[in-house]
């Protein structure tokens, strides 16, 4: 079975901070996504990676930045947290490249609350 | 630019009634559709996806999604529901061109009552 893990379930951090949300993926997957959760919006590509320190930014960048420097492991940074960033993050996975068939793997989601 | 419609945010049936989850589409370039649900507290999980071949393709626990071309719809379907289906339901598209990437509806959140 495949595995998406995240390192944290619930995140407090006060306006201002860096935010670094992890994800691991351990089926040796070329492709990983990171995903922002809100009521009613349903789920908003933030940024994929298709490949080792290639980034592709999705439909809402604005504010966040990420880093592949192993094929398993994609991090979501927030350089300066704000209110309007609290969200559910949702990270994800799938296996090669320019695959449009492919099934992809979520992790349990990061509920990232910022006051 | 390619877009997917939930119409309805909730919906909330009797145990063991028939409920159809709707969800239409709107693009450009070919695509390929999926449905994904998301349990209390967990991740999404795949429940179904259209590729090609017959337009009518069934999960493992008996919910059904039927493509329609003409009407750019994928609704999913379950003639009997069970408690344990109560979960968030999101419709997706999968645009084939470019690097892969999938666009959501904004969910239905189905709820069934005893």
């Amino acid at each position: 079975d495949v595995k998406v893990t995240q390192s944290s379930r619930y995140l407090v951090k006060r306006t201002g901070e860096k935010v670094f949300l992890e994800c691991v993926q351990d089926m040796d997957h070329e492709n990983m996504f990171w995903y922002r959760q809100d009521p009613g919006l349903g789920l908003r590509l933030i940024y994929f990676s298709y490949d080792v320190k290639m980034k592709e930014k999705g439909d809402i960048p604005e504010g966040y930045s990420v880093s592949r420097e192993k094929k398993e492991r994609f991090s979501l940074i927030l350089e300066s947290a704000s209110t309007n960033q609290t969200s559910m993050y949702l990270c994800a996975s799938s296996l090669s490249g320019r695959q449009w068939t492919d099934t992809q793997y979520f992790g349990p989601g990061t509920r990232l609350t910022v006051l | 630019a390619q877009s997917v419609t939930q119409l309805d945010s909730q919906v909330p049936v009797f145990e063991e009634a028939p409920v159809e989850l709707r969800c239409n589409y709107s693009s450009s370039v070919s695509v390929y559709l999926f449905w994904y649900v998301q349990y209390p507290n967990q991740g999404l999980q795949l429940l179904l996806k259209y590729l090609s071949g017959s337009t009518l393709v069934e999960s493992i626990n008996g919910f059904e999604a039927e493509f329609n071309k003409s009407q750019t719809s994928f609704h999913l379907r379950k003639p009997s529901v069970h408690i344990s289906d109560t979960a968030e339901y999101f419709c997706a598209v999968s645009i084939i061109q470019g690097a892969q990437k999938l666009v959501f509806g904004q969910g239905t959140r189905l709820t069934i009552n005893p």
